[in-house]
């Protein structure tokens, strides 16, 4: 079936360090990826999402371009901020499910510090 | 953005007892929730698909005696935990789906802030 695999954490990074987050997938067909976050005490929040391959995906600095020859979705951030502390999650909607269903990663933690 | 609240955030109860979470979307209509339970440091697995006004549809392996879902309005999903067990502790969350039959724009599910049952 379909799945999500996201590099483990914790992610801990000085400010303004380069992020990268690794994630691929194993999919039928050709799913939508997003990534979600989850700061500390609130639900997940649409980060960004890419529905075909080239797509990129940007908002608040954060980009991720879908790559269906190698099946990843990598989030990446050129200088990151204590803000950006948070829980990361690669998640995917495919054909298989509907495009209804979402299949998460495990998360990473990233800790970003002054 | 969409907001989807959760209630409670936190519960604590006795082996056997029943608890229910609410989960409401606030400013919009959804035909549709999911619910989610997440373990330590794993993934959120899909535990069910809420229809308003139908039956959910619940995925393999969940019991829908133990986990009873009713979505009786466009804004309102409650899962109950019926005779809940310490093994039923876990972190369980909401979305709401914002549908757009004019695109896909706004084909997204917004997440409530999660539950976290602790059966003692």
């Amino acid at each position: 079936g379909d799945s999500v695999t996201q590099m483990e954490g914790p992610v801990t990074l000085s400010e303004e360090a380069f992020l990268t987050i690794n994630c691929t997938y194993t999919a039928t067909g050709y799913p939508s990826l997003f990534w979600y976050v989850q700061y500390p005490g609130e639900g997940l929040q649409l980060l960004l999402k890419a529905t075909k391959a080239d797509d990129k995906g940007s908002n608040k600095g954060f980009e991720a371009t879908y790559r269906k020859e190698t099946t990843s979705f990598h989030l990446e951030k050129g200088s990151v901020q204590v803000s950006d502390s948070a829980v990361y999650f690669c998640a995917l909607s495919g054909p298989s499910g509907g495009y209804n269903k979402l299949i998460f990663g495990a998360g990473t933690r990233l800790a970003v510090h002054p | 953005g969409a907001v989807v609240s959760q209630h409670p955030s936190r519960v604590i109860c006795k082996s056997g007892t029943s608890v229910k979470i609410e989960c409401r979307s606030l400013d919009f209509q959804a035909t549709t929730m999911f619910w989610y339970r997440q373990f330590p440091k794993q993934s959120l697995m899909l535990m069910a698909t809420s229809n308003e006004g139908s039956k959910a549809t619940y995925e393999q392996g969940v019991e829908k005696d133990k986990f009873l879902i009713n979505h009786a309005s466009l804004t309102l999903s409650t899962l109950t935990v019926t005779s809940a067990h310490p093994e039923d502790s876990s972190f369980y969350i909401c979305s709401a789906r914002d549908w757009d039959t004019g695109g896909s724009a706004k084909n997204i599910q917004y997440f409530g802030a999660g539950t976290r049952l602790s059966v003692l």
